[in-house]
């Protein structure tokens, strides 16, 4: 079955330690993102990648850095220098889309990160 | 303003109901709108997407888009308890590229009780 498999789903770290948060599709996407959520708020974008070895960053960039080397993969580093890296963490892709339009997210089943 | 924005709730419609929910955005020139459904503790998952102005039907689930008056809403028929859950708008940004970069709600809670 094809899909985004992101990892841990449970991860926990002390403040001041990097962490790296996985995610794989096999949907044959070109397009990656890694979204942020806090309890009762929407979706922030913090990096997205159309094709490998290019990355852009999103609305909130700051204290992440991202690799794009295979088209299947995109992990996110969540660094020290992030203020406040407790969230829910959601890898998706999406396919190439002509014109305008875009096509629809498809989400992994997120990564929930706890710094103590 | 934010640019794209939802009533949080929570909403509360009696089963067999229907459900009404509701996302303005702030640029004139967004063309791909989608909505999503989010159960506590998951991920988001694809209900609909809408480009046309006008009603998409897809089950219990009919999307309208208004692109004059810039709001988009989904109406949820004969609602079921297990539709309680968090509704997410989505909007592209008309100054990004095609292949996405979209800007989100908050979210509607829905609750459908017995």
């Amino acid at each position: 079955d094809g899909g985004i498999t992101q990892s841990p789903k449970y991860l926990f770290r002390k403040e001041g330690q990097n962490v790296t948060l996985s995610c794989e599709q096999n949907l044959n996407h070109d397009a990656m993102y890694w979204y942020r959520q806090d309890p009762g708020q929407g979706l922030r974008l913090i990096y997205y990648s159309q094709i490998v070895n290019d990355f852009q960053k999103g609305d909130i960039a700051e204290g992440y850095s991202v690799s794009r080397e295979k088209k299947e993969s995109f992990p996110l580093t969540v660094t020290s220098a992030q203020k406040n890296p407790t969230a829910f963490y959601l890898c998706a892709s999406s396919i190439k889309t002509s014109g305008s339009y875009n096509s629809p997210l498809h989400f992994g089943n997120g990564t929930r990160l706890t710094v103590t | 303003q934010k640019e794209v924005e939802q009533n949080s709730g929570p909403l509360s419609v009696p089963e067999g109901a229907i459900a009404s929910l509701n996302c303005t955005y702030s640029d004139r020139g967004s063309q791909s709108f989608f909505w999503y459904r989010q159960y506590s503790g998951k991920s988001p998952e694809l209900i609909m997407s809408i480009y046309s102005n006008g009603d998409k039907e897809d089950g219990r689930f009919t999307a309208q888009l208004n692109k004059a008056s810039q709001y988009v809403s989904l109406l949820i028929r004969d609602s079921q308890p297990s539709d309680s859950a968090t509704y997410l708008c989505a909007v592209n940004l008309p100054g990004g590229t095609s292949y996405g970069k979209l800007t989100f709600g908050q979210g509607t809670i829905l609750t459908v009780h017995p």
